[in-house]
């Protein structure tokens, strides 16, 4: 595996679920973040994690919860989500939290639905 | 307020049509500004960082410039494959260098 994963692609869940996205990134960074994506919307960043020292909430709604046990393992726990939470979630990845080249790698996303 | 802002929303080209596409910014103090494109259904992959006012940046048939106010993604006779959304995004001053990203351009060259 190489690059940045994540699991699954593809969720539907009821309102009243849990459930939980993986995130795992084999290049050696020490900086990971989630982003949602909604259509007709920019990327919104969403949690920002520094050698797993959560360095960033952006008001995020408490249904979302992040967890990154290691440096290459990132989770977001969902419960009782809305409707309005549907989106593509990504996962990214960067050498440093201030890296200047402003390179992050992303995962190809979990596109959630929630009915 | 840091803002960025992409145009046209949506651009059409037939291949071998070139064109260009606007990345407009308000931000104080800019530390660089970056291209990304994004395929349906994937994440978004970097293309390019530029630093300064008269940067340019190139790969392939794409060419990056930058001004004091904006930045352009020019693109020389593409092809079906250069069909993406292509993102711009500046890093904000939050403590931490996180991006805030532009709603992209989505291009379709049709062959």
């Amino acid at each position: 595996e190489t690059g940045v994963t994540q699991t699954p692609r593809h969720l539907v869940m009821g309102m009243t679920n849990k459930k939980s996205l993986k995130c795992e990134q084999h290049l050696g960074h020490n900086a990971m973040y989630w982003y949602k994506q909604s259509a007709k919307k920019p990327l919104e960043l969403m949690f920002v994690y520094s050698l797993e020292e959560r360095v960033e909430n952006n008001s995020v709604p408490s249904r979302f919860s992040p967890e990154c046990p290691n440096s290459s393992h990132l989770f977001l726990h969902l419960h009782t989500l809305q409707p309005e939470d549907s989106a593509l979630y990504l996962c990214a990845s960067s050498q440093e939290i201030a890296s200047g080249t402003g390179e992050l790698f992303f995962g190809e996303g979990s596109r959630l639905t929630v009915l | 307020e840091d803002q960025v802002t992409q145009s046209p929303e949506a651009l059409r080209l037939q291949e071998g049509e070139s064109s260009s596409l606007n990345c407009s910014y308000t931000v104080s103090g800019l530390r660089g500004l970056f291209w990304y494109r994004q395929d349906p259904g994937k994440g978004p992959e970097f293309l390019f960082t530029l630093y300064s006012a008269g940067e340019e940046k190139e790969k392939e048939r794409l060419k990056a410039t930058l001004t004091k106010k904006e930045s352009f993604l020019h693109i020389t006779a593409p092809k079906p494959e250069d069909s993406a959304t292509y993102l711009c995004a500046v890093p904000i001053l939050s403590g931490y260098s996180t991006l805030t990203f532009g709603k992209g351009t989505m291009l379709l060259v049709s062959p």
